[in-house]
């Protein structure tokens, strides 16, 4: 089956932590997004990356990181440096050209405890 | 930043009746699309309308767009339970090479059976 798989599920981080975020895709897409959504609102984009090697920072990038090394990997490092990390982390990817349809993970929640 | 707002922020309706969201957005689009999210889960593509159309239909699903109102609508025609979720807009901004898609806040469906 093609999709995209997010692992883990639920995340729990002690202060201080990084932690890194899977997401996986057997889509063949060329590129794929991170997006952060908060209780009750829409989604906010973190990074994106058109193509291998490549990635841009979108709207609320500070303390995160991502690579991309691979087509069919995006994984989304949350920083110590992130104040504010628990939220509900979505990964999208979309083919080449197109009108930007985003296909999306199941998406993990992470808590910092 | 978040360019579509959504209206009303949550509607409950009863099964069968139609529901009607409403989003609007601030800059020109190349094109605006709609996706959907069960509670605790990934977003769903559900219809995809180009800034040069005005109107667009899928299975139960009625797409408008206004240009000169930087607005558009969804129909919901005979609702059923399994629609209950949250809805988004998302636009794709008319002179951005990046592709990035830009969320509203969500409609928050609750189909009563």
């Amino acid at each position: 089956d093609g999709g995209i798989t997010q692992s883990p599920k639920y995340l729990f981080r002690k202060e201080g932590q990084n932690v890194t975020l899977s997401c996986e895709q057997n889509l063949n897409h060329d590129a794929m997004y991170w997006y952060r959504q908060d209780p009750g609102q829409g989604l906010r984009l973190i990074y994106y990356s058109q193509i291998v090697n490549d990635f841009q920072k979108g709207d609320i990038a500070e303390g995160y990181s991502v690579s991309r090394e691979k087509k069919e990997s995006f994984p989304l490092t949350v920083t110590s440096a992130q104040k504010n990390p628990t939220a509900f982390y979505l990964c999208a990817s979309r083919t080449r050209g197109g009108y930007n349809e985003q296909f999306f993970g199941p998406g993990t929640r992470l808590t910092v405890l | 930043s978040q360019q579509g707002e959504e209206d009303p922020q949550a509607l409950s309706i009863q099964e069968g009746e139609n529901a009607t969201m409403n989003c609007s957005y601030k800059t020109s689009i190349n094109n605006l699309q709609w996706y959907r999210q069960n509670s605790g889960r990934g977003l769903v593509h559900l219809i995809l309308i180009r800034s040069n159309e005005r109107e667009k239909h899928s299975g139960r699903l009625r797409v408008t767009l206004d240009t000169s109102k930087k607005s558009s609508s969804l129909l919901i025609t005979a609702s059923r339970a399994a629609d209950t979720a949250s809805y988004f807009c998302a636009t794709v901004p008319g002179m951005d090479s990046s592709y990035k898609l830009i969320f509203g806040s969500g409609t928050r469906l609750l189909v009563r059976p």
